[in-house]
């Protein structure tokens, strides 16, 4: 199974800084299709996870222009620009190239 | 608007059978993949299994013989069947469905249900 790795654990930010989260694959995530599925989700207590980012970079819809992400092979990186109030809680990173789909341990982002 | 809502959790016996429900709306289950993962505060998330529009089905080697992931097209409604349950199965389970846009399909869930918690114990 693909070892999903996130980097910090928790992440504690001030209002209207930047963010950024660390994740790492045990084997690349380009899969046969020439695609890579890495995406990041989002998950306030009580509720259930949402989809931010998907393949790497794409950001979903609605989701803030202030998030973004990047990376390639084994090595990728989501970063919030100027964190808000509402960008509290825990981030996650799935990869979905291969089964099993595999997450991250989860990084918990709150507001100094 | 799209909406998932899961259905079915309790407090199961070890050993015990028990069927999940999602009840989609807004979109057509039999159009979409559509996925079950689970979240436990040791585990974190845990994807379970796939079930494709062609009727093509993946699972986690964990439930590989005990869980069965189906729909029913006619109630819109996708269905994980649990059997043999253990005390590590308890988890909330979610329902998500597969993010497809008209032109292509990728490997990640948009859209999750509010979970419902199965409890496996004696």
């Amino acid at each position: 199974d693909i070892v999903m790795t996130q980097t910090p654990l928790s992440s504690p930010v001030t209002l209207g800084q930047p963010a950024s989260i660390s994740c790492r694959s045990s084997q690349s995530l380009v899969h046969d299709d020439g695609h890579t599925y890495l995406s990041w989700l989002h998950q306030r207590p009580g509720q259930p996870p949402r989809l931010l980012i998907y393949k790497i970079s794409n950001r979903f819809s609605g989701v803030p222009d202030r998030f973004s992400g990047s990376g390639a092979g084994t090595d990728f990186t989501l970063k919030i620009s100027r964190v808000e109030a509402d960008d509290v809680g825990v981030y996650y990173c799935l990869q979905a190239t291969q089964f099993p789909w595999t997450f991250g341990q989860g990084t918990k982002v709150e507001i100094k | 608007e799209d909406q998932l809502v899961e259905t079915g959790g309790g407090l199961i016996q070890p050993g015990g059978s028990l069927r999940l429900s999602c009840a989609a709306s807004g979109f057509a289950v039999s159009n979409n993949y559509m996925i079950w993962v689970r979240q436990t505060p040791e585990k974190g998330l845990e994807w379970v299994s796939v079930i494709y529009p062609d009727g093509s089905t993946y699972y986690l080697d964990s439930v590989k013989g005990r869980f069965t992931i189906s729909r029913d097209n006619s109630r819109n409604t996708l269905y994980l069947q649990m059997n043999s349950l253990r005390a590590e199965d308890t988890a909330v389970y979610y329902c998500a469905r597969g993010h497809c846009t008209p032109t292509f399909c990728y490997n990640n869930p948009d859209y999750w249900g509010q979970g419902t918690l199965l409890t496996v114990s004696s």
